[in-house]
């Protein structure tokens, strides 16, 4: 079946670059989501990346996709404490917008 | 325009209890989902519904669970009995028919103890 991977934790000292990886399954997802829950709030969609692309940019955010290794990434430039959050990939199936989601990784921004 | 509400935002049942959870969609917006997430793991699907009618409930974890959407408006989940592995987030999320981006409410966090 259908199943998304991510790392749990990750820690960063702010203004660094984060970097969010994320692997799945379904080489025939058409779209590749990041979602962001901040604390006591709901989900956030973040960005998403075609599946024919390989790079999206938005501002502090990059998304690179390697569809042969099914490898998604999300990087944050210059790490604010405001990105401390949760980051969800997340891909979709059956055709609708039901979606597969990962475990979510802890982003913790330091001073 | 509102998002998606839902009610209420934390509730704390006893083992054995009904619970009923409320999700109100964006006003429009045919497809209404949700979804649990258990004690930090991933996110999983539990049903779709396509205005009133369940589209996909393959992820409901079994019958202590009830899903409804009168009119194709709001829609509640209710559980019963309440059950302590039922503990975790709920999130409702609508979309308009065809949309690729769904949206999400602040979630149910459902304590059961």
């Amino acid at each position: 079946g259908e199943d998304v991977e991510q790392s749990l934790f990750l820690s960063v000292r702010e203004g660094d670059s984060s970097v969010i990886n994320c692997t799945y399954t379904d080489s025939s997802s058409t779209y590749l989501y990041w979602y962001k829950q901040e604390p006591g709030a709901g989900l956030q969609l973040l960005t998403y990346i075609f599946s024919n692309m390989d790079m999206k940019q938005d501002q502090r955010l990059t998304v690179l996709l390697n569809k042969k290794d099914k490898h998604l990434s999300l990087r944050i430039a210059d790490t604010q404490t405001g990105d401390s959050a949760i980051y969800f990939c997340a891909e979709p199936s059956g055709g609708y917008n039901k979606l597969i989601f990962g475990a979510g990784t802890r982003l913790a921004v330091h001073p | 325009e509102a998002g998606v509400t839902q009610f209420p935002s934390h509730s704390v049942i006893e083992k054995g209890q009904t619970v009923t959870l409320r999700c109100d969609p964006i006003s429009g917006h045919d497809n209404l989902y949700w979804y649990r997430r258990v004690m930090g793991k991933e996110i999983k699907f539990l049903l779709h519904f396509v205005k009133e009618s369940k589209q996909d409930e393959s992820g409901m974890p079994n019958n202590r669970f009830l899903a409804e959407r009168t009119g194709g408006t709001y829609s509640t989940l209710k559980v019963q009995p309440a059950e302590l592995e039922d503990s975790g987030v709920y999130f409702c999320a609508s979309s308009p028919w065809g949309a690729t981006e769904a949206f999400f409410g602040q979630g149910t966090r459902l304590t059961v103890v």
